[in-house]
């Protein structure tokens, strides 16, 4: 069975430019999370989703940064305009369902370098 | 901001030493896990607690949440090599379920 896959696992970009994370979450499961990951820091949760909707998105920062899980396709986090601030693993998880207790299913991450 | 510190924040021991990993808050957890991360690669969870008290084993690494479901631990015995990363615990507090806060990490090495 595929885990949750993400791509890039590397993605380099000049200020200004736009970085778009992709993630495929396991088979069966509707429910995908996006966290971060800063230098020497712990994860930080940004978005739930499930499909064709944001359930939660408390942990995005207001502006440039926004997050999609369309009915078909994978979940997109769209980050605009970057800045050097922006660099960080970006882990996508899903889940068969929400809430607690249960385990999220973490991909590899996307390392976005900002130049 | 509801905190979770995890210690040591780091640990390096031998093959065949026991440790044990701390977790605590302020806050009452609806539930706590613990995740295994290794460099380059994404958390790998270990196990759920759910039940103040609650004592689950996976080989040789004792989880237990505590009465209050505030603080957990977890216990390695007889480290091995294969054991080292950075262990995470993360807590879903209650009426955020779906959001875990995840505490700073320690980061174990186990040498021969």
């Amino acid at each position: 069975n595929a885990g949750v896959m993400q791509n890039p696992r590397h993605l380099v970009r000049r200020r200004g430019q736009e970085a778009r994370l992709r993630c495929s979450p396991m088979k069966g499961h509707s429910h995908v999370y996006w966290y971060r990951q800063l230098p020497e820091e712990g994860l930080k949760f940004m978005v739930y989703l499930q499909k064709e909707n944001i359930i939660d998105e408390s942990g995005m920062p207001k502006e440039r940064f926004s997050a999609e899980f369309p009915k078909e396709g994978p979940s997109i986090l769209r980050i605009q305009q970057v800045v050097r601030g922006d660099s960080a693993a970006y882990f996508c998880a899903s889940s068969p369902s929400g809430g607690a207790p249960v385990g999220l299913h973490f991909g590899n991450g996307t390392r976005l370098t900002v130049t | 901001t509801q905190l979770l510190e995890q210690s040591p924040q780091f640990l390096s021991i031998q093959e065949g030493e026991n440790l044990t990993v701390y977790c605590n808050s302020s806050s009452v957890f609806s539930s706590l896990q613990w995740y295994r991360q290794e460099p380059g690669e994404g958390p790998v969870l270990l196990v759920t607690v759910v039940t103040g008290g609650e004592v689950k084993k996976l080989k040789r690494l004792t989880f237990q949440f505590g009465d209050a479901r505030k603080d957990s631990s977890l216990h390695i015995t007889a480290a091995q090599p294969g054991d080292t990363g950075l262990y995470l615990c993360a807590g879903a507090y209650t009426g955020t379920a779906s959001k875990l806060t995840f505490g700073t990490g320690t980061r174990l090495q186990v040498t021969l």
